[in-house]
């Protein structure tokens, strides 16, 4: 299970923190997303971190204002966005990552969070 | 950047079949998955690795990938399959999402 949270009302320009906790699984052993969906809109994959965080990646949409982490002592991801817009509200969902690959690169997400909702607004 | 296109809506009447399609530059070099996802939920993993199903997704659903286009088909295509659609691949060390297609079972 996936829950999420730190979800809320923002003012633009300000920042949040969303935490994402894990239970039923070895967190530690799975690579760990962040996708986003804004009202009405499509999914958009924001950062993911390997097990032991040595490998991490952002989309462009928050790349130099995204913070991914994790602390598997805790069984915990987190996600700090900066500088916040009007666009980056959205509903935000951490998902778990399963990879089969053999030789081609095969990554799909069997689990994701609830969500929690991010309003940036003033 | 790379990009997958999916068509905004697809109709289809129930107990005919659905195909909803996704392209991509040389999609078929790559494996594609899908999720359903219906208002108010979290996706669901419907597909993975072209055409495989995960554990208690029912064998209605299926899909392919070959050229520039993947495709998930529902076969006998019931009400509870109403739902939003995306495709999703791997290029570059980034995830790349389909916009979706909306699933309308008239």
């Amino acid at each position: 299970q996936l829950v999420e949270s730190g979800g809320g009302l923002v003012q633009p320009g300000g920042s949040l923190r969303l935490s994402c906790v894990a239970s039923g699984f070895p967190f530690s052993n799975y690579t760990m997303n962040w996708v986003r969906q804004a009202p009405g809109k499509g999914l958009q994959w924001l950062s993911y971190i390997s097990s032991g965080s040595s490998d991490i990646h952002y989309a462009d949409s928050v790349k130099g204002r995204a913070t991914v982490s994790r602390d598997n002592a805790k069984n915990s991801l987190y996600l700090q966005i900066k500088s916040l817009r009007d666009e980056d509200t959205a509903v935000y969902y951490c998902a778990r990552e399963v990879d089969d690959t053999v030789i081609t690169p095969v990554y799909y997400f069997d689990k994701w969070g609830q969500g929690t909702l991010v309003t940036v607004s003033s | 950047s790379f990009e997958l296109t999916q068509p905004p809506s697809v109709s289809v009447s129930p107990g005919q079949t659905a195909r909803i399609p996704c392209s991509g530059d040389n999609l078929g070099d790559k494996y594609v998955c899908w999720y359903q996802q219906k208002p108010g939920e979290s996706p669901v993993l419907v597909i993975y690795q072209d055409d495989m199903r995960p554990s208690g997704i029912p064998d209605r659903l299926s899909g392919s990938n070959s050229g520039n286009t993947a495709t998930l088909t529902i076969s006998g295509t019931q009400a509870m399959d109403e739902a939003d659609y995306y495709c999703q691949a791997w290029d570059r060390s980034t995830v790349v999402f389909g916009g979706g297609t909306k699933l309308t079972v008239l």
